[in-house]
């Protein structure tokens, strides 16, 4: 299947400061990506929806001011926590949809995660 | 979005057959039925679709009922290796590639 990577896989920052999340689609394009948090022992949450050169869709309860997404390119999706605070550490993990691929009318190919630890 | 219930959890032993059922009692006409794996510390992986009937791929086989109301994941012979968290999810592929999960059920296979 497609590949999407994600970097760092981790991170630890102190509160207060601000991180960035890369997420790439390697082998292909992608012009909607979608970045979700996982709290321990929970289910994935949907943030936002990145789409590429255009302003991301937030679902509610997220603040949009707080996660920065920026969709460049059609391969590279960036999310950005700012003044991170210790409640916001999580597993943080982008999908995206190669609509060339996949056996599935809607599969995702999901990156590996990013684990932000704030201190 | 059809709403999916699906157990918190199962055990098992290695080489046992394991059937997760999920229940989608308002599922819509154009909805499909997706499961995905999740390993800890990683991202979600797709595993099987289907509509109706029966699916079967190298992996896994889908059980779907006439009624559409509920489905069961099957994973013949599992090993330590499938010690996962399995996600039902519904959509209608004509709306948005969103994806909403549920809370999922953690299985656990022991030696």
């Amino acid at each position: 299947g497609a590949v999407v990577s994600q970097h760092p896989s981790w991170v630890i920052c102190k509160s207060g400061t601000s991180v960035k999340i890369e997420c790439r689609s390697l082998d292909f394009q992608a012009t909607t990506m979608f970045w979700y948090r996982q709290f321990p022992k929970q289910s994935l949450m949907l943030m936002a929806t990145s789409n590429e050169g255009s302003k991301a869709t937030y679902e509610q309860g997220v603040e949009k001011d707080k996660f920065l997404i920026n969709h460049a390119s059609l391969t590279l999706s960036t999310l950005t926590v700012t003044s991170a605070h210790p409640e916001d550490s999580s597993f943080y993990i982008c999908s995206a949809r190669d609509r060339d691929r996949g056996a599935a009318y809607n599969e995702q190919f999901f990156g590996p995660g990013t684990r932000l630890t704030v201190l | 979005l059809a709403k999916t219930t699906q157990p918190i959890s199962m055990d098992s032993y290695e080489g046992q057959e394991v059937n997760i059922t999920c229940s989608h009692n308002n599922i819509a006409t154009n909805d499909y039925i997706t499961w995905y794996q999740q390993f800890p510390s990683q991202g979600p992986r797709f595993i099987i679709q289907g509509y109706k009937t029966k699916v079967t791929n190298e992996v896994a086989s889908l059980f779907i009922p006439a009624d559409r109301k509920s489905s069961t994941l099957s994973l013949p012979r599992v090993s330590l290796s499938d010690t996962a968290v399995y996600y039902c999810l519904v959509g209608d592929k004509r709306n948005t590639d969103k994806l909403i999960f549920g809370t999922g059920t953690r299985l656990q296979v022991f030696p």
